[in-house]
């Protein structure tokens, strides 16, 4: 079963510019985490945002959380072409001991 | 941090054989490791959940003779595809948590090749 539907499905931007992703999910939560996967890779977590936080920022990523919209968006600031990859939203429910629901991901492409 | 170590990273199998795939908490006990699977330029997709002692839970779709799971320690599951064929070529990817709430830490990822 999946969750998460990210928006939009691929988005292609130049170096420098922001990269925005949207994740929307159907269920409560107890966290929301985003991964990044390059292709044909493993999964790299970037960050996790607790259902009580409403925004979190590592380095250039700033991630907002909406529980009443049930909604998530990832921002990529000053992007990389090293950020090519595909982005994941994936839930956490409040129950102990259930795995993660991965919503269907953004392809990004930077390019230089 | 947490380490999950997976193996192997990559097989490639004749159709009918079985393929086994070890998933390793190296510094943490996990009483719950999850598997998923995914397909080229899709999600992944929760099969199953594995619990410590116990049988694994499945998702719904997901056959239990098909993908055996073993969780016999604490720091090691397995997932046993048996009699592969070539629709069962896929990514499988296995995790496990610290603790409730916690992140979940990802192995590298098994790419399965079945001819």
């Amino acid at each position: 079963s999946q969750q998460g539907e990210e928006d939009p499905q691929a988005l292609s931007i130049q170096e420098g510019e922001n990269a925005t992703m949207n994740c929307s999910y159907k269920t409560s939560i107890n966290n929301l985490q985003w991964y990044r996967q390059n292709s044909g890779r493993g999964l790299v977590h970037l960050i996790l945002i607790r259902s009580n936080e409403r925004e979190k920022h590592s380095g250039r990523l700033r991630v907002t959380l909406d529980t009443s919209k049930k909604s998530s968006s990832l921002l990529i600031t000053a992007s990389r072409a090293a950020d090519t990859a595909s982005y994941f939203c994936a839930t956490d429910a409040p129950q102990a001991g259930t795995a993660l629901i991965f919503g269907k991901g953004t392809t990004l492409s930077v390019s230089s | 941090g947490a380490v999950v170590s997976q193996h192997p990273s990559r097989v490639i199998c004749k159709s009918g054989t079985s393929v086994k795939i070890e998933c390793r908490s190296l510094d943490f006990q996990a009483t719950t490791m999850f598997w998923y699977r995914q397909f080229p330029k899709k999600s992944l997709m929760l099969m199953a959940t594995s619990n410590e002692g116990s049988k694994a839970t499945y998702e719904q779709g997901v056959e239990k003779d098909k993908f055996l799971i073993n969780h016999a320690s604490l720091t090691l599951s397995t997932l046993t595809v048996t009699s592969a064929h070539p629709e069962d070529s896929s990514f499988y990817i296995c995790s496990a948590k610290r603790g409730p709430g916690e992140k979940l830490f990802f192995g590298s990822g098994t790419q399965l090749s079945v001819l």
